[in-house]
């Protein structure tokens, strides 16, 4: 079957560096994605991978290895803006579909 | 403006009831989604509509009936619901089909008495 595996909840202080991980099982894969959603609010997207490495965008920062199926999203100078639920979801170019993991909930403490 | 939009925002309805949520994108973009969300749950693709054409339908109930009048707006028509339907609803639209990066409305919070 297909899935993306990622802790239900981290909880971290303002200002420190968190790392979200993100395991993934799918029978297709183009590239992992990040979407952030505060309660309430819509999934906004992050952050795009398909090729293995870091990408930097600001304080948030998105890995890829595509051997060892991993990833993760780093969030650095944490603001309590930062408070939301993180989505990975795989792009699967078979069938032109994200998949998609359970979130995250970031949980920041002053 | 807000790029999609989703109205209602909240909805309760009985297992009966008969009632439609509405999605309409301003960014131009030739593909819609329909999407549930539950609780710790990952989000479920329900329906994907490509230039106004369904493309995917992923196995969803037909208590659930999508329209996709015009590449600008997307409607769920939703009749005899069952209580576990109850979930958040998403709207999302990308520029095609085969883009990555999806544009969500707010969603629309359906319970179902």
């Amino acid at each position: 079957g297909q899935s993306l595996e990622q802790p239900s909840e981290v909880t971290a202080v303002e200002g420190a560096i968190v790392q979200i991980n993100c395991t993934y099982q799918t029978s297709g894969f183009y590239g992992l994605s990040w979407y952030q959603q505060h309660d309430g609010g819509a999934p906004t997207f992050l952050s795009y991978n398909a090729l293995d490495g870091l990408e930097e965008t600001g304080r948030f920062s998105s890995f890829l290895s595509r051997s060892d199926s991993y990833g993760y999203l780093l969030l650095q100078e944490l603001q309590m803006k930062d408070s939301a639920s993180y989505f990975c979801a795989v792009w699967e170019d078979s069938n032109y579909q994200l998949i998609w993991g359970a979130g995250t909930k970031l949980i920041i403490k002053p | 403006e807000t790029g999609v939009t989703q109205t209602p925002r909240h909805l309760v309805m009985g297992m009966t009831n008969k009632k439609s949520l509405k999605c309409e994108q301003h960014l131009g973009h030739n593909a819609m989604y329909w999407y549930k969300q539950s609780a710790k749950k990952p989000l479920e693709l329900m329906f994907v509509y490509s230039l106004e054409e369904r493309v995917e339908n992923n196995s969803v109930p037909s208590r659930f009936s999508p329209e996709c009048p015009n590449s600008s707006h997307l409607f769920l028509h939703l009749h005899t619901l069952q209580p576990e339907d109850s979930a958040l609803y998403l709207c999302a639209s990308s520029p095609d089909r085969s883009s990555y990066e999806q544009y969500f409305g707010p969603g629309t919070r359906l319970t179902v008495t």
